[in-house]
């Protein structure tokens, strides 16, 4: 079974202009999580996605938002680009169902860094 | 490429000795808990979990302990392999469905 995939791997983008990060969970994981790790913050929870509605939202500002489309791919979309959002983001899926709790993996992540 | 802080605390042991990672939580009321590994330019890999309802859960050759009267995990790797070099976190599910508090990590560094 294929894992988690992420596209791209690699960005580079100026401060100011937005982003938009691509997510193929595991076949029949309907749950996607995002993460935002930094050598500073660590591993940061962004927000998570069931049936294409937002279950859990960490904190971090309205740039940062995110979707989830009939087939479970996600994307999330960081607007107006600041120095600080240079990070390693992480897509993980799960099959989680309601309030239960599975197995989560994580992607290889999308090094994003703003010049 | 880099993927953790940059003062993380670091485990050193001989290749074929067991290591014994630990970890704090935070919230005494979380139920699950999941141990991942990280190797440089990767994303964090899926090693074991365990429910509140559990004390110790083992797999191969790696054993998660929770101690839930002090908030406290611990992974247990026997027969330490080059290939465990790593960064560990462990994780803790906060409230509902798939929100993971991450713990700092601990940098493994295994000796030939």
């Amino acid at each position: 079974k294929a894992g988690v995939t992420q596209t791209p791997r690699y960005l580079i983008k100026t401060r100011g202009q937005q982003v938009t990060l691509s997510c193929s969970p595991i076949s029949g994981h309907r749950s996607v999580s995002w993460y935002q790790q930094t050598p500073g913050q660590g591993l940061q929870f962004l927000f998570e996605y069931f049936s294409e509605t937002q279950r859990n939202k960490g904190n971090f500002p309205g740039r940062f938002s995110g979707r989830q489309f009939s087939n479970s791919r996600s994307e999330m979309n960081v607007s107006t680009l600041e120095l600080g959002d240079s990070a390693l983001y992480l897509c993980a899926s799960s099959l989680a169902i309601k309030g239960d709790a599975y197995e989560q993996y994580f992607g290889p992540g999308t090094r994003l860094t703003v010049t | 490429g880099e993927s953790v802080g940059l003062h993380l605390p670091t485990l050193s042991v001989q290749e074929g000795d067991n290591s014994i990672i630990n970890c704090a939580y935070s919230n005494s009321a979380s139920d699950y808990f999941i141990w991942y590994k990280q190797e440089s330019g990767k994303g964090p890999q899926f090693i074991i979990d365990i429910r509140s309802n559990m004390d110790k859960r083992q797999g191969q050759r790696v054993t998660v302990l929770l101690n839930k009267t002090v908030k406290h995990l611990s992974l247990q790797i026997a027969a330490t392999q080059p290939g465990d070099s790593a960064v560990y976190f462990c994780a803790e599910k906060e409230g509902n469905f798939n929100k993971f508090y991450f713990g700092s990590g601990t940098k493994l560094n295994v000796k030939p």
